[in-house]
């Protein structure tokens, strides 16, 4: 979607080392989630959140942490990036609980 | 995590052919949703379901909301080479912890031969 910006789109990183991925949208939406994908598993929920004063942990939520700056950005920090972190990130947002989530078109994240 | 058990894991047909995929879960689910992720992209929302019951069509994609809230199918008709890709089922539990959250299933590969 469009309206759901990831950056960086690829990144490749060493092993310790502090990484930020960052989320944006226009959607004006209030619900704002970060995934990760590996192969043969879907997606799975890391952080998710409800509105800037809302955080909450999601299924894998451990070596993570989540920031919600404003309506429309939330970015997701790799305190000390571990090569097990190698994977596809994708951030999402919905209007409300009820309503389908859009999603950006990821960061491929590695990890040496 | 909880994973839907969605299949067949892929799927290798002929220009044309029809195809059909399917989630179950254990649990219910109030909500179920299907994507298609090409590569290099994020998922894309193709159909959502809010009843049991339900089905609903999208151009030659056609899903339905099993009437026990635990499962779901896609099929596409006549498949053309552009419809390569992966596709993830995704249910939304009914309120409590889980409110507003989603479970995604594993994902079928398509590969259209033309």
């Amino acid at each position: 979607d469009a309206d759901v910006t990831q950056t960086p789109r690829n990144r490749i990183t060493k092993t310790g080392k502090r990484i930020m991925l960052e989320c944006s949208q226009t959607k004006g939406h209030d619900r704002m989630y970060w995934y990760r994908q590996d192969p043969g598993l879907g997606l799975q929920l890391i952080y998710y959140s409800f509105d800037v004063k809302d955080i909450n942990k999601g299924e894998i939520s451990d070596g993570y942490s989540v920031s919600r700056q404003a309506q429309a950005k939330f970015s997701l920090s790799l305190e000390s990036a571990i090569p097990n972190q190698t994977a596809l990130y994708f951030c999402a947002t919905s209007a409300d609980s009820n309503q389908p989530q859009h999603f950006g078109d990821g960061t491929r994240l590695s990890i040496l | 995590g909880q994973q839907l058990n969605q299949s067949p894991q892929s799927m290798f047909i002929q220009e044309g052919e029809d195809v059909s995929m399917n989630c179950t879960s254990s649990s219910i689910f109030n909500t179920w949703l299907w994507y298609k992720q090409d590569p290099g992209e994020g998922p894309v929302l193709l159909i959502a379901l809010y009843k049991a019951g339900e089905l609903t069509s999208n151009g030659r994609l056609t899903a339905q909301f099993g009437i026990t809230r635990k499962d779901s199918f896609l099929n596409i008709s006549a498949s053309i080479p552009s419809d390569v890709g992966i596709y993830f089922c995704a249910g939304q539990k009914p309120g409590g912890t889980s409110y507003g959250k989603l479970t995604f299933g594993q994902g079928t590969i398509l590969t259209v031969h033309p």
